[in-house]
């Protein structure tokens, strides 16, 4: 069966460090990946897209790198904040219409 | 620009009991979707409309209607609610049209809705 992994568990870090988040997956050949950050009450926003041709992507503090052979991708945030606190959850193409298929996400928590 | 609204955000059913919720955008778009969000489940898509006059199930499409109103609007109707569609509601929009359009989609903030 087809099947998104995040972690489940809350990731604690201290201000300052990367944070590297996981997104690995099963029985897709997804064209793209995205990922999304949702506040406790908020809908989930759009942070970065990558592509299958694509092995990194870079966007200010955040880089997404995805790895078709590994069949996973890796979301990190550097010199995190306390700002940066949120779940942020994993999405693969899917097909027709412009489908996605979520990740269950990972909670980030950054700590003073 | 207001992005994605959806009305009402919070709502209690009785058993049976029927609804529609409302969702519009104002960012022109061509698909639009609902999802629901349940703890440890992630998003789930229920129905999805990939261009005005077209709709087509998603993966959790029993007990729900959709209506694509117009470009603009997408409505979900629970026809005779049971306890177990207790969930957050979440419609989103996506500009573009097709497998090649990989756009971000853009939500709203959700309708809780709890049926007893």
């Amino acid at each position: 069966s087809q099947k998104i992994e995040q972690n489940s568990e809350a990731l604690n870090i201290q201000e300052g460090k990367t944070a590297t988040l996981t997104c690995n997956y099963t029985n897709y050949s997804p064209a793209y990946l995205q990922w999304y950050r949702q506040d406790p009450g908020r809908g989930p926003v759009f942070l970065l897209l990558i592509r299958e041709n694509e092995k990194e992507k870079r966007k200010e503090r955040l880089k997404v790198t995805f790895d078709t052979t590994l069949k996973q991708s890796l979301f990190h945030i550097t010199a995190s904040q306390p700002a940066d606190s949120a779940t942020y959850l994993c999405a693969l193409f899917t097909g027709g219409g412009n489908k996605l298929t979520f990740g269950t996400g990972t909670q980030l928590k950054v700590e003073l | 620009n207001a992005g994605v609204t959806q009305t009402p955000k919070f709502q209690v059913l009785k058993t049976g009991q029927s609804m529609t919720l409302q969702c519009a955008q104002d960012m022109n778009h061509n698909s639009m979707y609902w999802y629901r969000q349940d703890p440890g489940m992630g998003l789930r898509l229920i129905y999805y409309s990939a261009s005005e006059g077209t709709t087509d199930k998603g993966e959790v499409p029993n007990g729900y209607n959709v209506s694509r109103l117009n470009k603009r609007e997408f409505s979900l109707r629970l026809e005779s609610a049971a306890p177990s569609q207790t969930s957050v509601y979440f419609c989103a929009s996506s500009g573009g049209q097709g497998d090649s359009s990989n756009q971000p989609q853009h939500f709203g903030d959700g309708t809780r809705l709890s049926i007893l």
